[in-house]
């Protein structure tokens, strides 16, 4: 099974903010990765799929890159509504298909 | 509105059953695959198993592998979830959720979870 990491586990930022998550596959993924969001006792939220495409009605301050084993999601300006807990998932190779632990995002 | 609402969860006993259920809505239910997956409190997010539209593919995560079945009717537009042999360690949310395929300008599927329910709690405990 591929290994998720996510980096780092836990971030402080304040509203305005620039801020990126890290995640890092065990092997190559092929940009078959996709970005959720989940807020305290609510369902995860779709973001990005295909490391980099926005899902449909995500606001345009969120984006992702990378390739290989390497992705990033970043927020360009972070908005009071933006603090939650994000998680990658692979989609390559499936099944299973995996998720990272998790990035919690704090107000600092 | 596309929805799924999850029902049937609750608190049994260690080596009990349970039979989930997800009611679909607002799209085409007999298109698309489906999963289950599931989140221990305070914990991340572990897929469960998935059925595909007409349910010809099934699979399963290794945790759950012999102990539950994932099924689906396309007429009831219902996904289910038996779960026999219940551990503590199942004790979880359990989310239904919409597998789209995404498709990329090579022709290759990017397949995400686009919809999910609200959860339903599933307490093993004696």
């Amino acid at each position: 099974d591929i290994q998720m990491t996510q980096s780092p586990s836990s971030l402080s930022a304040s509203v305005g903010d620039r801020v990126t998550i890290t995640c890092r596959a065990s092997q190559g993924i092929s940009n078959s990765l996709a970005w959720y969001q989940q807020k305290p006792g609510k369902a995860p939220k779709l973001l990005l799929y295909a490391a980099s495409r926005l899902e449909s009605g995500v606001p345009s301050r969120f984006s992702g890159s990378g390739s290989g084993t390497d992705y990033t999601l970043t927020i360009s300006s972070l908005q009071p509504e933006d603090f939650a807990t994000y998680y990658c998932q692979q989609y390559y190779s499936t099944p299973p298909c995996t998720f990272g632990q998790g990035t919690k995002l704090e107000i600092k | 509105e596309v929805q799924l609402v999850e029902s049937g969860g609750g608190l049994v006993k260690p080596g009990g059953s349970l039979r989930l259920s997800c009611a679909a809505s607002g799209f085409t239910f007999s298109s698309y695959s489906m999963n289950w997956v599931r989140q221990a409190p305070g914990k991340g997010l572990e897929w469960v198993s998935s059925i595909s539209s007409s349910s010809s593919y099934i699979y399963y995560a290794d945790s759950v592998k012999g102990r539950f079945t994932i099924s689906r009717d396309n007429a009831k537009n219902s996904l289910y979830l038996q779960m026999n042999s219940l551990r503590a360690e199942d004790t979880a949310v359990y989310y239904c959720a919409r597998e789209e395929s995404y498709y990329d300008s090579s022709g290759y599927s990017h397949d995400a979870f686009d919809i999910w329910g609200q959860g339903t709690m599933v307490t093993v405990s004696s």
